[in-house]
């Protein structure tokens, strides 16, 4: 079946460790975004990247970093530069191009960290 | 993009209509109302989007008032499994540039349907 994958699903790191969360999508979109999401709050953007080879940072991008390959591919690290890293983690996928753009993301199931 | 109000938390008796209000008084001519769900740890999914028409799908009916200021989200018939966080989302579609193909997810509506 279609969709987008996310691994681990939890994660224990400790302070000063970078850690990398994996997201893989096989929706052939061309957008893909990551997203963080703390308890009881909404969600905010990290990165996203509307093509191979290209990203943007978000609103809250310091302490991350992202690349961007392969199309199926969005790799989060989240480095120990990031002061405050325990939190939910969702990664998203969406067509691009104008006419194309529906506005409708789909979500992988997320990946928990938390740092010890 | 144009801000959403949401009431943090409704009930609902299952097997009942749950009608979820948003309010969107600075939206553009060109602005669409989008709505996601998020069950409990998991990502949120996309319910049904709209510009000015009513929307109706398998999921849901979505009620815009004539003037887009606010629109209300509509399940028919509430089960357990509704229980979630409702986002209520406005942004255009189609533009170019940067980031306009982002989301932005304010707190949204904590909807608990009750046995």
């Amino acid at each position: 079946d279609g969709g987008i994958t996310q691994s681990p699903k939890y994660l224990f790191r400790k302070e000063g460790q970078n850690v990398t969360l994996s997201c893989e999508q096989n929706l052939n979109h061309d957008a893909m975004y990551w997203y963080r999401q703390d308890p009881g709050q909404g969600l905010r953007l990290i990165y996203y990247s509307q093509i191979v080879n290209d990203f943007q940072k978000g609103d809250i991008a310091e302490g991350y970093s992202v690349s961007r390959e392969k199309k199926e591919s969005f790799p989060l690290t989240v480095t120990s530069a990031q002061k405050n890293p325990t939190a939910f983690y969702l990664c998203a996928s969406s067509r691009t191009g104008l006419g194309s753009n529906t506005g409708e993301l789909f979500f992988g199931e997320g990946s928990r960290l938390t740092v010890l | 993009d144009a801000k959403t109000t949401q009431p943090p938390s409704m009930d609902c008796a299952e097997g009942r209509a749950a009608n979820l209000p948003c309010n969107h008084s600075t939206i553009s001519g060109n602005e669409y109302v989008y709505w996601y769900r998020q069950i409990h740890s998991q990502g949120p999914q996309y319910i049904i989007h709209g510009l000015k028409n009513n929307e109706t799908n398998e999921m849901a009916s979505l009620i815009i008032t004539e003037d887009r200021k606010s629109s209300t989200l509509i399940l028919p018939h509430a089960t357990l499994r509704d229980t979630a966080v409702y986002y209520c989302i406005v942004r255009a579609i189609g533009n170019s540039g940067a980031g306009s193909y982002q989301l932005t997810f304010g707190k949204g509506t904590k909807l608990s349907v009750i046995p």
